[in-house]
């Protein structure tokens, strides 16, 4: 159980093309996701909260005019990058909170994303 | 946010038992303790998490201090699928999760 996919699993686009990534749930209902950025060598770093229904909210320094995120239902959060460039090549993980006291979070398995 | 110190590396034999240390000082009375680890270029796994009692699963235990201010994982029997980065996070319900740089741990056949 628990299980978080995400799509598509590493994609690559010109500069200044969007492209639009998925997060889902497959077997429980999500009333929150989280997305989360990589780079090579680093730690996670959270992007975005995404709860259904409602706008993102942002951590300091993200552009949320860039990175566009939706959460139209209790399975699916979409991450859209905007306007991609090279410095926005990074490994990007979403996250889906089942619910319950602990808040356990469980990840997707990550989308590379390379901007040439 | 509680913050948690980990070490930077650790180094296990095959089939021999790994205990992960993390330190968590500042950490609350409604904390929990949730520990993930994650492979190259794959999201994090989830391990196992706690509050105050010692946690059993299948893939691992762990092991939380009285005064909760330090917990530690322990593989009972590494494998070399085991070798990830370990994260030891704090987690307040309703709180985000913050990623330190985590224990790289290395398994040796």
């Amino acid at each position: 159980g628990a299980v978080v996919s995400q799509h598509p699993s590493w994609v690559i686009c010109k500069s200044g093309t969007s492209v639009k990534i998925e997060c889902r749930s497959l077997d429980f209902q999500a009333t929150t996701m989280f997305w989360y950025r990589q780079f090579p060598k680093q730690s996670l770093m959270l992007m975005a909260t995404s709860n259904e229904g409602s706008k993102a909210t942002y951590e300091q320094g993200v552009e949320k005019d860039k990175f566009l995120i939706n959460h139209a239902s209790l399975t699916l959060s979409t991450l859209t990058v905007t306007s991609a460039h090279p410095e926005d090549s990074s490994f990007y993980i979403c996250s889906a909170v089942a619910g319950g006291s602990t808040d356990t979070q469980y990840f997707g398995p990550g989308t590379r994303l390379t901007v040439l | 946010d509680a913050k948690t110190t980990q070490p930077n590396s650790m180094e296990s034999n095959e089939e021999e038992p790994v205990h992960l240390p993390c330190n968590h000082s500042t950490i609350s009375g409604t904390d929990y303790i949730h520990w993930y680890r994650q492979l190259p270029s794959q999201g994090p796994e989830y391990v196992i998490h706690g509050l105050t009692s010692n946690v059993n699963n299948r893939m691992a235990s762990l092991a939380i201090a009285e005064d909760r201010k330090s917990s530690t994982l322990i593989l009972h029997r590494a494998t070399l699928r085991d070798a990830a980065v370990y994260y030891c996070i704090l987690d307040n319900y309703g709180q985000n999760f913050v990623f330190g740089p985590g224990t790289r741990l290395s398994v040796l056949p």
